[in-house]
């Protein structure tokens, strides 16, 4: 069974300081890899995706996450937060021959003004 | 933009009562899934239902759990007999064809069991 790590689970910073969420999977065979985004009170949205090709991926919001293959990594960044991406960050993984997704245990972002 | 749409939002019950969840997934989409999330713990997969009937759950869908398109707009989770451990976050999801590629989530309903 495949499982997902990440990291850290709380993360404080202010404004304007770049961020990094890790996320580690445990499945040898091919996997399709997201990062969803949960803010206070809303429902969880998708903020990028890896399927194939070009290993890093840009999202929406300025997020971008780099697969490495060999590391079984897909972390999360962004070069300059702000104050409105205080939210809950999600990494989930898929079999590709499957339906079902794989969570992480989530990161809380809070960005100080 | 499209929304998958979740009632209640929040709901309360006693321990050893039935309760329905309700979504109404997006019109065009053919699968359906439910997740939960217990306070503090991960989200877990619940189920998927594709073509009227289950077609993958987890080992935590026991026979407790069902689900149900009773009218061709609603997906309903019913639990039969509650648990205290039963509270959690339930969401909803619906996606145009299989994968995760285009799931949508709902905002959830905050189960308490009491």
């Amino acid at each position: 069974a495949q499982s997902v790590s990440q990291h850290n689970h709380h993360v404080i910073l202010s404004e304007a300081a770049s961020l990094e969420l890790g996320c580690n999977y445990s499945y040898g065979g091919t996997v399709n890899l997201f990062w969803y985004v949960q803010y206070p009170g809303q429902h969880l949205q998708l903020l990028l995706k890896y399927f194939s090709g070009d290993p890093l991926v840009k999202g929406i919001k300025g997020f971008e996450a780099e697969f490495i293959k060999s590391k079984f990594s897909f972390n999360l960044r962004k070069p300059s937060v702000q104050w409105s991406d205080t939210a809950e960050y999600f990494c989930a993984v898929r079999e590709a021959a499957g339906n079902k997704l794989t969570f992480g245990g989530g990161t809380r972002v809070l960005v100080k003004p | 933009e499209p929304e998958v749409t979740q009632t209640p939002s929040h709901q309360v019950t006693q321990m050893g009562q039935e309760v329905i969840l309700r979504c109404v997934p997006i019109s065009n989409h053919l699968y359906f899934y439910w997740y939960r999330q217990i306070l503090g713990q991960k989200v877990e997969f619940l189920v998927s239902f594709y073509n009227n009937e289950i077609s993958e759950k987890s080992e935590i869908f026991d026979d407790q759990f069902s689900v149900e398109r009773p009218d061709g707009s609603n997906f309903t989770l019913k639990i039969r007999s509650t648990k205290l451990e039963d509270s959690a976050m339930y969401f909803c999801a619906s996606s145009p064809g299989q994968g995760a590629d285009g799931y949508t989530f709902g905002s959830g309903t905050r189960l308490t069991v009491v």
